[in-house]
């Protein structure tokens, strides 16, 4: 069974940045593509973007193009999500999920707080 | 990149009862997925391409829609139901979310 591993809770200091990991097991990266996903405290769900591990193709969302980076390393069958300039505003959960979002990883809290 | 509209924002239902939650695409011609998510946890998969049930979900669901009006409907509620449902368009980009509805059980 395909299972998301991603990376543990982050405290930041505003203006920072921060990556977060999301590894798979149970089959190779590239058979997905690997998206993430925002939730802010009470709030619904953001699309940020996606990544085509097989050729580091990406897509954003318009409002994450200035703030969010995806990467993926095959050989580590892992994708990367970077937050940037980071604010109160990115204070969140963030989830990966794989190209037809049947599979989640069980989220990450971020916080960026001073 | 907006929120897809859904409605309704919240609702309540009694065990038996039919719930029906709709959701508004921003465009024409696309597919639409659904996602359940109990506080907490992770969201799950729950109709996909508009009509399909995903893996391991009660038949009392059902999903379907055309154009720019999909809708996700409860047959008959029941207590393991509650949770909050998304919409969300697929299958390019951008794979935008609705608002999401609260559905409690009454």
């Amino acid at each position: 069974e395909v299972q998301l591993q991603q990376s543990g809770a982050e405290l930041v200091r505003p203006g920072t940045s921060v990556k977060l990991s999301c590894k798979v097991s149970g089959d190779t990266i590239t058979a997905y593509y690997m998206h993430f996903v925002k939730q802010r405290p009470g709030q619904g769900l953001e699309w940020i973007g996606r990544i085509d591990p097989e050729d580091d193709s990406t897509k954003y969302a318009e409002k994450f193009k200035n703030k969010a980076t995806l990467t993926a390393d095959t050989s580590s069958n892992t994708a990367y999500l970077k937050l940037s300039s980071l604010t109160s505003e990115d204070t969140a959960t963030y989830f990966c999920t794989t190209g037809t979002f049947d599979y989640w990883g069980q989220g990450v809290m971020v916080t960026v707080s001073s | 990149d907006n929120v897809l509209p859904q409605s309704p924002t919240t609702m309540a239902a009694s065990p038996g009862e039919k719930v029906t939650i709709t959701c508004h695409a921003s465009s024409s011609g696309i597919y639409m997925n659904w996602h359940q998510q109990k506080s907490g946890t992770s969201p799950k998969l729950w109709i996909y391409d508009t009509s399909k049930l995903a893996s391991g979900v009660p038949d009392r669901f059902s999903g379907s829609g055309s154009g720019t009006s999909y809708s996700l409907t409860i047959n008959t509620m029941e207590t393991e139901d509650a949770a909050t449902y998304y919409c969300q368009q697929c299958c390019s980009t951008p794979y935008t979310f609705g608002a999401g509805t609260k559905l409690e059980l009454k």
